[in-house]
């Protein structure tokens, strides 16, 4: 079956970057689908960040544009996400979630979510 | 970007009721529309996807219908289960968008 779990600090000072891991099981990121970051605000507010292809590409929300980053380690079949500056505002709850792509969109798979506080 | 206008935020439900959560969009989105369900605690769970089509394993008492704007999710004889949160996502247009929720509680 398939499975995603993120990992990550747990706690960033602000101006710091986060880096988080989604480790994925049962299928390989460069078969087909696009891998994507959505994070869950406080009071529950959800926002799509990011996603990287099977292929590699990418494609960003624009409104984090100028700090996001999505990559991959395919031999370990992991993806990435990389985003810069941080304030008190990206304190969230982060998941990782698989996105069917063409046609028929949807996210069919979600890991379990990292929650993430940026705090001095 | 696609706003995606959720209601009711809330509603206090009995088992065994039939409930209706819409969203409206701000443009047609001709049926890319999911619908998630969110435990307390827990992760998402997709029940919907292209406005009308169950994810598998999803029971048959949840169903979608709209066109254009404006969707719904209808949950048929309310169980215990179904106490959760459920929230509209927007796939016609990247950035992808979501719903602020719909809160299911117990009356």
């Amino acid at each position: 079956d398939v499975q995603l779990q993120e990992s990550g600090p747990g706690l960033v000072k602000p101006s710091q970057s986060l880096s988080l891991t989604c480790t994925v099981t049962g299928y390989s990121i460069t078969s087909d689908y696009a891998w994507n970051w959505i994070r869950q605000f406080p009071g529950n507010k959800l926002e799509w960040m990011g996603y990287i292809s099977y292929s590699g590409s990418t494609s960003y929300n624009p409104s984090l544009k100028s700090r996001i980053s999505i990559t991959r380690d395919t031999s370990k079949n992991q993806f990435f996400l990389q985003l810069n500056s941080v304030t008190t505002e990206d304190t969230a709850t982060y998941y990782c979630a698989r996105l069917r792509k063409g046609g028929l969109y949807y996210f069919d798979y979600w890991g379990q979510g990292t929650t993430l506080t940026v705090s001095s | 970007d696609i706003l995606m206008t959720q209601s009711p935020s809330s509603m206090s439900v009995s088992l065994g009721d039939t409930v209706s959560i819409t969203c409206h969009a701000s443009q047609g989105i001709s049926s890319n529309i999911g619908w998630l369900q969110q435990k307390p605690g827990k992760s998402f769970k997709g029940l919907i996807y292209h406005g009308t089509n169950l994810e598998d394993g999803v029971p048959s008492r949840f169903s979608g219908s709209g066109s254009g704007a404006d969707y719904s999710l209808t949950i048929s004889s309310l169980e215990s289960e179904d106490f959760a949160d459920y929230y509209c996502v927007q796939y016609a247009q990247f950035p992808l968008t979501f719903g602020a929720g719909t809160k299911l509680e117990l009356k």
